[in-house]
């Protein structure tokens, strides 16, 4: 139990484009999923903590209008970069965790390359 | 702030034996949850065990165990008899207060285990 997927597992655009990464839960209903961003060799880097019907909320540094995050569901959440740029190249993860419990579980992360 | 420092950034162990990877933070909360992570070559995130501050005893899972030294703010994870398996990043995390809506993790640096034959 407690599967996250997400989608695509890869993706390689062009400079200006917009990309939407997909995050779901298969076998639970998540009210509150994570949005992270981690560089080689570095740790996760939490981006905006989203709630099923509700804004997103973002930390500090992270460009609200460049990582739209939509939380439509229980069961999805969505992260759309727009306007890519190569420095938003990354390997980005999200995770889901149940109403009143502790545990996050994590996707499998999405490469993004921006060429 | 929270904060969430693993000072060890790469080890590595013999098959078979144990080690132990340290974690230290820093919080003025009472009521937290602590976690260690392994990130294998997949990069899939796997949590390997939690621990809930107010729980005096040390969590176990199989051949992994912690030493939760709350007064000393230390959270270590040993692992015994260590298989080639056992190679990722580890992350040690941290969570204030858990079952609110947010609940988010603070991660610290990970260190990178490797386990040799």
């Amino acid at each position: 139990g407690a599967v996250v997927s997400q989608h695509p597992s890869r993706v390689i655009c062009k400079s200006g484009t917009s990309v939407k990464i997909e995050c779901r839960s298969l076998d639970f209903q998540a009210t509150t999923m994570f949005w992270y961003r981690q560089f080689p060799k570095q740790s996760l880097m939490l981006m905006a903590t989203s709630n099923e019907g509700s804004k997103a909320t973002y930390e500090q540094g992270v460009e609200k209008d460049k990582f739209l995050i939509n939380h439509a569901s229980l069961t999805l959440s969505t992260l759309t970069v727009t306007s890519a740029h190569p420095e938003d190249s990354s390997f980005y993860i999200c995770s889901a965790k149940l109403a009143n419990t502790d545990t996050q579980y994590f996707g499998p992360g999405t490469r993004l390359t921006v060429l | 702030a929270q904060t969430v420092t693993q000072s060890q950034p790469e080890m590595s162990v013999q098959e078979a034996e144990t080690v132990t990877l340290s974690c230290t933070y820093d919080t003025s909360e009472n009521n937290y949850y602590l976690f260690w992570y392994k990130q294998p070559p997949s990069r899939q995130m796997i949590l390997v065990i939690r621990q809930e501050a107010y729980k005096q005893q040390n969590a176990t899972e199989n051949r992994f165990s912690v030493n939760f030294q709350k007064a000393a703010k230390s959270f270590s994870l040993k692992i015994s008899d260590s298989q080639l398996g056992d190679t990722a990043m580890y992350f040690c995390a941290f969570m204030i207060g858990g079952r609110v809506p947010g609940g988010k993790l603070i991660f610290g640096q990970g260190t990178e285990l490797s386990v040799k034959p």
